[in-house]
């Protein structure tokens, strides 16, 4: 057990460019979460997985984040056409399935510049 | 839409004394859960409570969970500079599927 993964660590991209973050989630953890925190603030929910159906989608989120999880292991979260404000710490977290059991990655810092 | 509402927002104490961080919501939670975050690193479980009115300790950290099962806050006593990070309170809802709702946070700053 080597914890959430998360890939890479940090990202600098163009405004306008794609980029593909990728999860790697603890072995037999069902569910997975994507949130996004911007310094010194609380992780804000994107998205959740339980094995490969995506349950629930946060409303705040825009047509150009999609998130899979083809397999119900790893995850990947894209953002199309990037733009500054999408900059923030892109946070995963997996659960086997009790209120205990969240564990976090490091998380991919992404800058847009 | 639950929102938790923390405070204070910045806390910079000296070594050796208390303080007390507060987690507020208007909403119930089924349980609500503390962790801590340092830069660079994703947070880091501290505690779950689930009953109102529960008290957990973890050595210096009291947490408390109001009766009511809004509110919660985290006493430290005696601070060291080792307790310096990002604390964050988080809760999760009967009907939300297990995700976290996350407070803004409080960092706190503990100086030697």
């Amino acid at each position: 057990d080597t914890g959430v993964s998360q890939n890479p660590r940090h990202k600098i991209t163009k405004r306008g460019q794609n980029v593909t973050f990728r999860c790697d989630p603890i072995s037999e953890h069902n569910r997975l979460y994507w949130y996004r925190q911007t310094l010194g603030q609380g992780p804000e929910f994107l998205t959740y997985f339980q094995n490969e159906a995506q349950l629930e989608k946060s409303r705040l989120l825009s047509d150009r984040f999609s998130a899979e999880r083809p397999k119900g292991s790893f995850s990947t979260l894209e953002i199309q056409r990037t733009e500054q404000g999408d900059s923030a710490m892109y946070l995963c977290a997996s659960n086997p399935g009790n209120r205990d059991g969240y564990t976090f990655g490091s998380g991919t810092r992404l800058t847009v510049v | 839409t639950q929102l938790l509402e923390q405070s204070p927002q910045f806390l910079s104490i000296q070594e050796g004394e208390n303080l007390t961080v507060y987690c507020n919501s208007s909403s119930v939670f089924s349980s609500l859960q503390w962790y801590r975050q340092e830069p660079g690193e994703g947070p880091v479980l501290l505690v779950t409570v689930v009953t109102g009115g529960e008290v957990k300790k973890l050595k210096r950290l009291t947490f408390q969970f109001g009766d009511a099962r809004k509110d919660s806050s985290l006493h430290i006593t005696a601070a060291q500079p080792g307790d310096t990070g990002l604390y964050l309170c988080a809760g999760t809802g009967g009907t939300s599927y297990g995700k976290l709702t996350f407070g803004q946070g409080t960092i706190l700053t503990v100086h030697p």
